[in-house]
């Protein structure tokens, strides 16, 4: 079955710019999706189609994807970003939806 | 605003049958093309895809639980439901129902979730 990869953790400084990528054979191919979770809290979307940002998510928040690796780009990091971020792709060949094991963002 | 609550007993003892529901107000099951799909999250754990149902009734199970997962939809009562049979307490999770607009789409809406817990 697919299988996407994530670093379990990130650190960032506030004001500086995270990336966290997800990895995954030919991802370039796929749509791939992000949430963020907080403690407590549902997962929320912040990015769809690779790049897209749902109404209400700031524009810090983008997206790209190519080749076999996806990546979500937090600019100017502010301490209210710390949170879990899962990218998520939907497998065709089998039919499911795949996530990533997720990746603890850390504002330090 | 579409809202999705979920439903359901937050103790199931092992080898019983995990029930939940999910309500949805706001908007209706049975109008446009949307999947309704239940995800769970363990304790301390990432994020597992579980299986969707079309508004139709067809349904996508995650592989590795597509024998124990049963996913209906009924439209005339606007709520859908998850049954997952034969539980342990690997089982034990916070249970989400979600929407996406298609199968390849992101899921844009989400309930708030809810803990079972497997033990006897």
């Amino acid at each position: 079955s697919y299988v996407l990869t994530q670093p379990p953790s990130v650190s960032v400084a506030p004001g500086e710019t995270a990336k966290i990528n997800c990895g995954g054979n030919n991802i370039g191919s796929k749509s791939v999706h992000w949430y963020q979770q907080k403690p407590g809290q549902a997962p929320v979307l912040v990015i769809y189609y690779d790049s897209d940002r749902p109404s209400g998510i700031p524009d810090r928040f983008s997206g790209s994807n190519s080749g076999n690796t996806a990546t979500l780009t937090i600019s100017r990091v502010e301490a209210g970003d710390e949170a879990d971020y899962y990218c998520q792709v939907w497998d065709s060949s089998s039919d499911h939806v795949v996530f990533g094991g997720g990746t603890k963002l850390t504002v330090l | 605003q579409l809202q999705l609550q979920e439903s359901g007993p937050g103790l199931v003892r092992p080898s019983e049958t995990l029930s939940l529901t999910c309500t949805v107000s706001g908007g209706s099951i049975n109008t446009g093309t949307f999947y309704w799909g239940w995800i769970r999250q363990p304790p301390g754990k990432g994020l597992e895809w579980i299986g969707s149902v079309y508004y139709t009734g067809s349904t996508y199970y995650n592989p590795s639980l597509k024998t124990r997962v049963a996913i209906s939809v009924a439209t005339s009562k606007s709520h859908f439901s998850l049954n997952l049979s034969s539980v342990t307490a690997a089982d034990t999770a916070v249970y989400y129902c979600a929407r996406h607009q298609t199968l390849a789409a992101g899921l844009a809406y989400w309930g708030q979730g809810t803990l079972v817990t497997v033990s006897s």
